[in-house]
């Protein structure tokens, strides 16, 4: 079935370092493809999103591109603030609705 | 966006017994879908409660264990039925409120002793 992979961590960085968090798909089709973020003691929200191959998203500085020939939505940021420490997750979406989810990235970010 | 609120917010329950958790979305809308967050894991989707008709259960998750209720367009109830303590996660519904963009209630934290 349609899954992703997601780069396990935990990835501890210290502030204003450049952060990278892979993630890879597989899908019978073009599934659109999200990056949730999880805040210590709080639900999870939508970062960002990206609906279709070549399509970038971005929110909080946070960027992924859908990349097809790479199946991959690799998160990044240029510089990571202490208040970034969160989980991240990566997501693929069905027609239907559904998400599947990877394992989840514990981001540490030290002063 | 839409608000979307789930009652009760924690409990601790013991084995054995069931917990009704509910779910309020301030909007109307056609699906709403249930998940669980295990300790430390991803979300798993757990099943897919359509207005006036029956749940979408995911393999491994079945209707006697997780029984679902879908009245109207606002709201739904999952019941988490004679729990174990594998049964402790976080349970989370959420909405779609744009093309294949879900969005998530707070979470249910469920513990059973």
């Amino acid at each position: 079935g349609d899954s992703v992979t997601q780069m396990e961590g935990p990835v501890t960085l210290s502030e204003e370092a450049f952060l990278t968090i892979n993630c890879t798909y597989t899908a019978t089709g073009y599934p659109s493809l999200f990056w949730y973020v999880q805040y210590p003691g709080e639900g999870l929200q939508l970062l960002l999103k990206a609906t279709k191959a070549d399509d970038k998203g971005s929110n909080k500085g946070f960027e992924a591109t859908y990349r097809k020939e790479t199946t991959s939505f690799h998160l990044e940021k240029g510089s990571v603030q202490v208040s970034d420490s969160a989980v991240y997750f990566c997501a693929g979406g069905s027609t239907l609705g559904r998400l599947y989810f990877g394992r989840g990235t514990q981001l540490t970010v030290w002063p | 966006s839409a608000v979307i609120s789930q009652k009760p917010s924690r409990d601790i329950c013991q084995r054995g017994t069931s917990l009704t958790i509910q779910c309020q979305v301030d909007s109307q809308v056609t699906m709403m879908f249930w998940y669980r967050q295990q300790p430390g894991q991803s979300l798993t989707l757990i099943a897919t409660a359509n207005q006036g008709s029956e749940a979408t259960y995911e393999s491994g998750f079945v209707i006697d264990k997780f029984p679902i209720s879908r009245p109207n367009l606002t709201f739904s109830t999952l019941t988490v039925s004679n729990m174990s303590p594998e049964d402790s996660s976080i349970y989370l519904c959420s909405v779609p409120l744009a093309e294949d963009t879900q969005y998530f209630g707070p979470g249910t934290r469920l513990t059973v002793l």
